[in-house]
């Protein structure tokens, strides 16, 4: 089945950066979009960007200009999102979430890596 | 792009029906059939439950259903189940992905 597998909780400190990793299995990875997600404590989801497998494009929310980048290695199928210049206000899940089969929805999503920015 | 229009809160008894609004624009809800629901519970991670408006995904049951009228989409639960209670959101493409504010749906 289609699974997308993320990495563990991290704590970063004000000013440093954090990259997440998410593997997939169960499907070709270059055949779909993977897209980023994040939810703060207590509050709704936020969508960060998308890239496309196959061609490594991108396209990110306006509000994270300058600060993502995310990435992929196609040879073990994982994508990476990479979030620079982190404050307390990207303290927050992130989540992978692959393109549907429509395109346009996210299915399925992986199980979400927290992310502490303290000093 | 501003976020989608949900009311915080709904709520029913088991065997009822409710409905959960999402209102958008002609930019966004309005302008595509593009409008996906998702469900989260507590401490999980969402899951898809519409997509495309009314579609179902294959495993989802049918007493979730989804509907569109001009700027605003609708996701209705019939006969409400305690295993329902959860958060639940409503997105849009446009190319890039809004989400609504989300609502919190409690089973009496």
């Amino acid at each position: 089945q289609v699974q997308l597998v993320q990495s563990g909780a991290e704590v970063k400190k004000p000013g440093a950066s954090v990259k997440v990793s998410c593997k997939a299995s169960g499907y070709t990875f270059t055949d779909y979009y993977m897209n980023w997600v994040r939810q703060a404590p207590g509050q709704g989801l936020e969508w960060m960007g998308w890239m496309n497998a196959k061609s490594g494009g991108t396209k990110n929310a306006q509000k994270f200009q300058g600060r993502i980048t995310m990435t992929r290695d196609t040879s073990i199928s994982t994508a990476y999102m990479e979030l620079s210049s982190l404050t307390s206000d990207d303290t927050a899940v992130y989540y992978c979430a692959r393109d549907g089969a429509g395109g346009r929805e996210l299915d399925p999503w992986g199980q979400g890596t927290p992310v502490t920015v303290s000093s | 792009q501003s976020a989608l229009t949900q009311p915080a809160s709904v709520s029913g008894s088991p065997g009822q029906s409710i409905t959960i609004s999402c209102t958008g624009s002609s930019s966004d809800v309005g302008g595509y059939n593009y409008v996906s629901w998702y469900q989260q519970h507590p401490g999980k991670a969402p899951k898809l439950m519409i997509y495309d408006v009314s579609n179902r995904p294959s495993g989802v049951s049918n007493r979730f259903s989804g509907s569109k009228s001009g700027n605003t989409a609708s996701l209705t639960i019939s006969g409400l189940q305690a295993e329902d209670e959860a958060d639940y959101y409503c997105s849009s493409y446009t190319s890039t992905i809004i989400f609504g504010g989300g609502t919190k749906l409690t089973v009496l």
